[in-house]
C-alpha cells in the first residue's frame, strides 16, 4: 500500500498569498497517477488536479499541480476567499488499494 | 450534468447492518465504476470499495473484505453499498464517487450518508 504524507497539517496565509502544499509518497506513483482534492466544511471532496499537472473542468488557472515518482505539489497562485479549505491527495491506478493523504488545511492567518 | 444522489443519514446499533444507496444521472451509468469512500469524524479519507457498473465486478480494500458488499441496480442507475458487523468505528460520512475511467481518479462525488453507530 502506497502511504502519502502531505506537509505542512496546516498553512495560515491571507488572500492573495500564494500557497504550496506538498504530497510525499513511500514508493514511486506509477504514470503520476496522482490526484488533488479540495473539501470544505460539510461538502464532498471535489476534484481539482489529476494525472498530477491536468486541471479539472471548470477549475481556475490559479490552480495547479507538478512532480513526480514520489513528490508532488498542488500550488495555489493567489489565494482567494474561497480557497481556504481542506486539501487532500490521492493515488490511483491499476493497482489498489488507492489511498488519500491526511490532509492540508489552508486556513486565513 | 453528473449527479449523484445519496440516500439520508441512518442511525444503527452496534452489530446491525447498514445498506446505504446512490443514484446516478447525467450520463451512461454502466459505462463508469463507482467507487465508496468513507470518512470518519475529522479524519482523512478511506477507499472502502469498487465496483464495475456495466458487468458488476467488484474490488474491496482488504480492511473491509467480508463485511462490505457492493451491488447495482441498472434500471435505477443505482450503487449501493452495505456495510455488517457495526461498531462505533464505523461511524463516519460515506460517499460514493465515480471513476472517470478504468482506474483513474474520482471525477464526481455524492453529497455524502452520514451514518452513527450508537
Amino acid at each position: 500500500e502506497i502511504v502519502l504524507t502531505q506537509s505542512p497539517g496546516t498553512l495560515s496565509l491571507s488572500p492573495g498569498e500564494r500557497a504550496t502544499l506538498s504530497c510525499r509518497a513511500s514508493q514511486s506513483v506509477s504514470n503520476s497517477y496522482l490526484a488533488w482534492y479540495q473539501q470544505k466544511l460539510g461538502q464532498a471532496p471535489r476534484l481539482l488536479i489529476y494525472g498530477a499537472s491536468s486541471r479539472a473542468t471548470g477549475i481556475p488557472d490559479r490552480f495547479s499541480g507538478s512532480g513526480s515518482g514520489t513528490d508532488f505539489t498542488l500550488t495555489i497562485s493567489r489565494l482567494e476567499p474561497e480557497d481556504f479549505a481542506l486539501y487532500y491527495c490521492q493515488q490511483y491506478g491499476d493497482s489498489p488499494p488507492w489511498t488519500f493523504g491526511q490532509g492540508t488545511k489552508v486556513e486565513v492567518k | 450534468q453528473v449527479q449523484l444522489v445519496q440516500s439520508g443519514a441512518e442511525v444503527k446499533k452496534p452489530g446491525a447492518s447498514v445498506k446505504v444507496s446512490c443514484k446516478a444521472s447525467g450520463y451512461t451509468f454502466m459505462s463508469y465504476a463507482m467507487l465508496w469512500v468513507r470518512q470518519a469524524p475529522g479524519q482523512s479519507l478511506e477507499w472502502m470499495g469498487r465496483i464495475n457498473a456495466g458487468n458488476g465486478d467488484t474490488r474491496y480494500s482488504q480492511k473491509f473484505q467480508g463485511r462490505v458488499t457492493l451491488t447495482r441496480d441498472t434500471s435505477a442507475s443505482t450503487v449501493y453499498m452495505e456495510l455488517t458487523s457495526l461498531t462505533s468505528e464505523d461511524t463516519a460520512v460515506y460517499f460514493c464517487a465515480r471513476q472517470s475511467s478504468g482506474y483513474d481518479h474520482f471525477d464526481n462525488w455524492g453529497q455524502g450518508t452520514l451514518v452513527t453507530v450508537s
